[in-house]
């Protein structure tokens, strides 16, 4: 059955330092693996996704996320942080190509500080 | 965002009456689903449709229903609403987006039960 584990609930970094976000996964099948972010009082936005093409995957707002099959992880990385990062993230695994069943990890909450 | 509308988008019910929650969307999309979120849990899927009339089950049913009979309009009812039903629920849609197909999320609905 398929997993998500993201460590940490809450990350805190200063504006500028280096973001990383944990998620590892748990995959009976070749995982299509995402992370979502969510501003507050909305809805998901994907930041992006891995469907196994490459293993470094470019999302939107230069977050990237790098999948490492031997790891079991696909963290969630932005070399500098700005204050607008600030939100929660989402790693989630897909139950299946070509569906959107997901199941999502618990969150991580990114504070930006000045 | 365009595409996905759900109503209301706040909701105070009191516990044992009944609740309808809708999700419309503008964009003719087969796929259609609803989650819900809770700190801790990240979200989890309470139910999902394939098309009109085709839906199934996800991972936290009991207690809710649905019913699709058009495309555009997807409805999550809680039978008997219980304080442990209070949530934000979140109505997602299968689209193209700049990934290609991905889950497209809905503004979401706070639902309070007491």
């Amino acid at each position: 059955a398929q997993s998500v584990t993201q460590l940490g609930s809450h990350v805190s970094v200063s504006e500028g330092a280096l973001v990383l976000l944990r998620c590892n996964y748990s995959s009976s099948v070749p995982p299509y693996l995402f992370w979502y972010v969510q501003y507050p009082n909305q809805g998901l936005q994907l930041l992006l996704k891995y469907t196994s093409a490459a293993t470094l995957v470019k999302g939107i707002n230069g977050f990237e996320a790098e999948f490492k099959k031997s790891e079991t992880s696909f963290h969630l990385t932005k070399p500098s942080a700005h204050m607008s990062d600030a939100a929660e993230y989402f790693c989630a695994v897909s139950l299946g190509s070509g569906t959107y069943k997901y199941i999502f990890g618990t969150g991580t909450r990114l504070k930006v500080l000045a | 965002d365009a595409g996905i509308t759900q109503s209301p988008r706040h909701k105070v019910t009191e516990t044992g009456t009944p609740v309808t929650l809708r999700c419309h969307q503008t964009e003719n999309h087969r796929y259609m689903y609803w989650y819900r979120q809770d700190p801790g849990h990240g979200l989890r899927l309470i139910h999902y449709s394939y098309g009109v009339k085709d839906t199934d089950k996800g991972e936290v049913s009991d207690g809710y229903s649905v019913s699709r009979s058009k495309t555009e309009d997807f409805l999550l009812t809680l039978e008997s609403a219980t304080s442990s039903q209070t949530s934000v629920y979140f109505c997602a849609i299968g689209r193209t987006g700049g990934f290609g197909t991905e889950a497209f999320f809905g503004q979401g609905t706070r639902l309070t039960v007491v």
